[in-house]
């Protein structure tokens, strides 16, 4: 089953808006990471905040989280056409020893760059 | 290119035929991901292998799936009498656990996308 939802589904937006993504997630975590996907494709490793941190910037990307809250954001700057994508976040609760750390996602919020 | 591969692409087949799709992770990873993603979801975990032992299955993977990963290298994961409900993208990753850090970043294969009619 799904771990929770990114809001909103879908987000069209004009080339050099910014654009924001939130997640929510159920139960306690290790690490969140966000994954971008192109349709029909595999999925890209963008970034990972670890649950002993608040916010972290890779590039044009800053992702915050707040576990009180259960919730994650993903702020992209500068959009270009090529961001268009669907955004994941996944969060993983942690192994050990030999533990896997599966990933469990949303559903993922569709992200339109209009040029 | 070093990065995560999976064969094949694309897959149709007659409901009741087996399927076989295949990864090949990144090399020097131990740790390989089956997941499977429907439209408009995102992907689900079905199993887990470190090195050549699968340690965890979903209740998603029924006793038509069955996957292997001989010598920890390359993996299959077989679909037996296929049903349409299987339909979906098969997608595979790898990782490297970050020792006391306990971060694991899963780098994905493109997916195998099967049709079954």
């Amino acid at each position: 089953s799904q771990q929770g939802e990114e809001d909103p589904q879908a987000l069209s937006i004009q080339e050099g808006e910014n654009a924001t993504m939130n997640c929510s997630y159920k139960t306690s975590i290790n690490n969140l990471q966000w994954y971008r996907q192109n349709s029909g494709r595999g999925l890209v490793h963008l970034i990972l905040i670890r649950s002993n941190e608040r916010e972290k910037h890779s590039g044009r990307l800053r992702v915050t989280l707040d576990t009180s809250k259960k919730s994650s954001s993903l702020l992209i700057t500068a959009s270009r056409a090529a961001d268009t994508a669907s955004y994941f976040c996944a969060t993983d609760a942690g192994g050990s020893g030999a533990g896997s750390y599966q990933l469990t996602f949303g559903k993922g919020t569709k992200l339109s760059v209009i040029p | 290119d070093t990065g995560v591969s999976q064969n094949p692409r694309h897959k149709i087949t007659k409901r009741g035929q087996n399927v076989t799709f295949r990864c090949d992770p990144i090399s020097e990873h131990n740790r390989l991901y089956w997941y499977r993603q429907t439209l408009g979801q995102g992907p689900e975990f079905l199993t887990y292998f470190q090195n050549e032992a699968q340690l965890e299955k979903s209740r998603l993977l029924s006793d038509r799936f069955s996957a292997e990963r001989p010598k920890g290298s390359f993996s299959t994961l077989e679909i037996q009498r296929t049903e349409q409900g299987d339909s979906a993208m098969y997608l595979c990753a790898s990782s490297s656990l970050q020792g006391a850090t306990g971060q694991e970043t899963q780098y994905f294969g493109p997916g195998t996308r099967l049709l079954v009619l």
